[in-house]
Order: C-alpha cells, then structure tokens, then sequence
C-alpha cells in the first residue's frame, strides 16, 4: 500500500499569512493526487486534483504542486474561514490512502 | 445539484451487521465508480471500498476485506454498503462518494452528509 504523509500536522498562523502543507508518498503516484478540506462536523470539500488543478469553485489563493512523490498545499493569504483540516489523497492506485490530516488555525 | 443521502447506520454490537444505502441524485448514477470513505471519531479519512459504474468491479480496503461488501441498484440509484462482523474499530462515519471523471484519477468530487455507525456491546 502506499502511505501518505503529511506535514507538519497541525500550524498556527495569522490573517492574510502564506501557509504551506506537504504530503510525500511512499512511492511515486506521478500527479495522481488530490487535496481536500473539511471543516468540522461537515464532509471534506475537493480544493485540488491532478496535484495543481484547482476545482472549479475553489478561491484562487489555493494552489497545489508537486509530482512523483513530493507534493505541497499552498494557501497564498490565510482567510478566517481557511481555518479547518487539509487531506491529501492519492488517486493513483488501490488501495485508495489518505494522508493523516493537517489542522489549520488562525 | 449532485445529491447523496447517506442512511443505515446506527449502534451494533461487535459481530453483528449493518447496511448502508446512499441515494444519488442530480448525476447519470450508472456513468461514474462510486466510494464508501470513513472517519473514526476524531481521526483522519479512511478509504473503505469503491464499485465501478458498471458495477462490475469492486476493491477494498484491507481493514474490511472479506467482511463488507459493496454493491449497486442503477435502477434506483442507489449505493449499498453490507459489513458483516463488525467491530468497534469499525465505529465511524461512513461518507457516500462519487468518482469526480475517468481522468483524473480516483479524484471523489462529491461526498454525502455521512452516517455514524457505532459498534459497542
């Protein structure tokens, strides 16, 4: 199976800050990956798929990169209501893995 | 609008069964794989199972393998999910999820309100 690992597990930041979340594979999923979020109590949201192409909806200060097996989550200008937890997701093979989470607070 | 309507779960003691549904509505059901993912309480997303549109293939995760069994009705859009001998590490809710398109990999764009399945004696 291929574990997804993220880092780091849970950041602080303020307003208007550039934030940043990685996720390695322990094999390569060329961009096979996706990033979601989810707020609590509710179902995760889809932000990215391909590893950088943004869902239609998505604001624009969300961005995604990365191929093989190094990816990053990147949030230009932290917003009040960024504040939730971030998955990756690869979507290349069975069985389907998560990576553990990552908790943005502000 | 994408719809889907988790229901089914509920509290079962260890070893016993339960079934989910998912209705699907406001997408062509029978075009698009569909998921089952799970979230302990407090913990991160857990992939489950996935059936293909046509419903002829099926995997799982290893967790449940052998003990859940995941199937479709096209004729009433609807997404099933049977698990047998269930324990309490199997305490969770269950979210419905569709397969975003045949391109971008296993990419779920849309997800349920989830039902909570509990396992305790």
């Amino acid at each position: 199976d291929i574990q997804m690992t993220q880092s780091p597990s849970s950041v602080s930041a303020s307003v208007g800050d550039r934030v940043t979340i990685t996720c390695r594979a322990s094999q390569g999923i060329s961009t096979r990956l996706a990033w979601y979020q989810q707020k609590p109590g509710k179902a995760p949201n889809l932000l990215i798929y391909d590893a950088s192409s943004l869902e239609s909806g998505v604001p624009s200060r969300f961005s995604g990169s990365g191929s093989g097996t190094d990816f990053t989550l990147t949030i230009s200008s932290l917003q009040p209501e960024d504040s939730a937890t971030y998955y990756c997701q690869q979507t290349h093979v069975f069985p389907l893995t998560f990576g553990g989470g990552a908790q943005v607070e502000i | 609008e994408v719809q889907l309507v988790e229901s089914g779960g509920g509290l079962v003691q260890p070893g016993g069964s339960l079934r989910l549904s998912c209705a699907a509505s406001g997408f062509t059901f029978s075009n698009f794989d569909m998921s089952w993912v799970r979230q302990a309480p407090g913990k991160g997303l857990q992939w489950v199972s996935l059936i293909s549109n046509s419903g002829s293939s099926t995997y799982y995760g290893d967790s449940v393998k052998g003990r859940f069994t995941i199937s479709r009705d096209k004729s009433k859009n609807t997404l099933y999910l049977q698990m047998d001998s269930l324990t309490v590490d199997d305490t969770a809710v269950y979210y419905c999820a569709k397969r975003r398109d045949y391109y971008h990999g296993q990419t779920i764009d849309y997800w349920g309100q989830g039902t909570l399945v509990t396992v305790s004696s």
